[in-house]
C-alpha cells in the first residue's frame, strides 16, 4: 500500500495568514493526488485533483503543487470559512489511501 | 444536478446483517466507478473499495476484503454495501462517492453521498 503522511496534524492560524499543509507518499503517485476539505459533520469536498488542478467552484486562494511523492496545499489569505480538516488522497494504486488529515483552526 | 443519495441511519446488533444503498441521479450511473469510504467517529477517511456499475467489477481495500460486499443494480442506478455479520467495530459513517470527470477507476471523488451512519451495539 502507498502510505500518505500529512503534516502538521493540526494548526491554528489567523485570518489572512498563509497556511501550508504537506503530504508525502511512501512511493510515487504519478501525481494521482487529490485534496479534500471536510468540515465537522459535513461531507468531504474535493479541492484539487491530479495534484494541482483546482476543482470547479473552489476559491483561488487555494493552490496545490507537488510531484512524485511530495505535495503541498496552500491557502493564501486564510478565511473564516476555511476551518476544517484537510486530507490528501492518492489514487495511483489500489488501495487508494488518505493521509491522516490536518485540522485547521482559525485563531 | 449530479448527486448520490444514501439510505438512512441504521442501528443494528452485533452479528446482524445490513445493506446500505447509494442511488445516483443526474448522470450516466453505469459508466462511473462508485467508491465507498468509512469514517469512524472522530477519525479520518478510509477507502474501502470501488465498484464499476456497468459490469460490477470491484476492488476491495485489504482491510475490508472478506468483511463487506459491494454490489450494484445498474437498472435502478443504485450501489450497495453489505455486511453479513456486523461487529461493533463497524460503527461508523459510510460515504459513497464518485468521480465524474473521467470514466476510469483512478479518479478523484467530486460527488459524495450524504453519508449513512451505522451504529452496531
Amino acid at each position: 500500500d502507498i502510505q500518505m503522511t500529512q503534516s502538521p496534524p493540526s494548526l491554528s492560524a489567523s485570518v489572512g495568514d498563509r497556511v501550508t499543509i504537506t503530504c508525502r507518499a511512501s512511493q510515487s503517485t504519478d501525481n494521482w493526488l487529490a485534496w479534500y476539505q471536510q468540515k465537522p459533520g459535513k461531507v468531504p469536498k474535493l479541492l484539487f485533483y491530479k495534484a494541482s488542478n483546482l476543482e470547479n467552484g473552489v476559491p483561488p486562494r487555494f493552490s496545490a503543487s507537488g510531484t512524485g511523492t511530495d505535495f503541498t496545499l496552500t491557502i493564501n489569505g486564510l478565511q473564516p470559512d476555511d476551518f476544517g480538516t484537510y486530507y490528501c488522497q492518492q489514487y495511483r494504486r489500489t488501495p487508494w489511501t488518505f493521509g491522516q488529515g490536518t485540522k485547521v483552526e482559525i485563531k | 444536478e449530479v448527486q448520490l443519495v444514501q439510505s438512512g441511519a441504521e442501528v443494528k446488533k452485533p452479528g446482524e446483517s445490513l445493506q446500505i444503498s447509494c442511488k445516483g441521479f443526474g448522470y450516466d450511473f453505469s459508466k462511473y466507478w462508485i467508491g465507498w469510504v468509512r469514517q469512524m467517529s472522530g477519525k479520518g477517511l478510509e477507502w474501502m473499495g470501488i465498484i464499476y456499475p456497468d459490469d460490477s467489477g470491484a476492488r476491495y481495500g485489504p482491510s475490508f476484503q472478506g468483511h463487506v460486499t459491494m454490489s450494484v443494480d445498474k437498472s435502478i442506478n443504485t450501489a450497495y454495501l453489505q455486511w453479513s455479520r456486523l461487529q461493533t467495530s463497524d460503527s461508523a459513517m459510510y460515504y459513497c462517492a464518485t468521480g465524474t470527470r473521467i470514466t476510469a477507476a483512478w479518479v478523484a471523488y467530486n460527488v459524495w453521498g450524504q453519508g449513512t451512519d451505522v451504529t452496531v451495539s
